[in-house]
């Protein structure tokens, strides 16, 4: 069975940092691009970062150079990393996963439960 | 940014009723266009990509279409598990982005 499981959120003060972590389950994350995305409170769900299973990396403009993903194969794990943290930040964090397909990419077809970032003083 | 605009908003539906949410690309997406279902305190659930593709383990009552920049989600009966919030996606460019989401309530 597919799973993926975040683990890392919390409650940090603006300029903070904090590491996130995806573990995956029941496949090789390591032949699947792995995504992380965010929604906030009311707020419509946003793509934060990609890594693909070739090691290309992408980040919204929003996070480019405060976030970093990053991937342990050994561990079957995923990470972002965010530091300089903002009460903009503030968001349930979800790790999903992207299918290689023969025609494309399946986007997000499974996902975690989400962990929760708050940042505030 | 691809900027993705969905409507309505809301909609107010019976059990039984066709529902029709449309989504639209500020640019050309070639059909990499997704749909979700959201309930609270869940996770997103896949149910179309490619435009029109269902998505494995679906529900038929939910096809999707394209013409252009204009996409289009249908609920060819809605029942009770339907109510949710739906979202559309695009996946042709990096920032991929969303719809604002179309809430489908209870009439």
């Amino acid at each position: 069975e597919v799973q993926l499981v975040e683990s890392g959120g919390g409650l940090i003060q603006p300029g903070g940092s904090l590491r996130l972590s995806c573990a995956a389950s029941g496949f090789l994350a390591r032949g699947y691009h792995m995504t992380w995305l965010r929604q906030a409170p009311g707020k419509r769900l946003e793509w934060v970062s990609a890594t693909h299973s070739g090691g290309t990396t992408y980040y919204a403009e929003s996070v480019k150079g405060r976030f970093t993903i990053s991937r342990d194969n050994s561990k079957n794990t995923v990470y972002l990393q965010m530091n300089s943290l903002r009460a903009e930040d503030t968001a349930i964090y979800s790790c999903a996963r992207v299918v290689p397909d023969d025609s494309g990419w399946i986007p997000f077809d499974y996902w975690g439960q989400g962990v929760l970032v708050t940042v505030s003083s | 940014d691809i900027q993705m605009t969905q409507s309505p908003s809301t909609l107010s539906a019976s059990v039984g009723d066709r529902v029709t949410i449309t989504c639209r690309a500020s640019q050309s997406i070639n059909r990499w266009l997704a749909w979700y279902q959201q309930k609270p305190g869940k996770a997103p659930k896949l149910l179309i990509h490619k435009a029109s593709s269902l998505q494995s383990g679906v529900s038929r009552s939910f096809s999707g279409s394209a013409s252009g920049t204009e996409f289009t989600l249908t609920i060819t009966s809605l029942q009770p598990d339907d109510f949710a919030t739906y979202y559309c996606q695009q996946y042709d460019t990096y920032p991929w982005t969303f719809g604002q989401g179309t809430k489908v309530e209870i009439k």
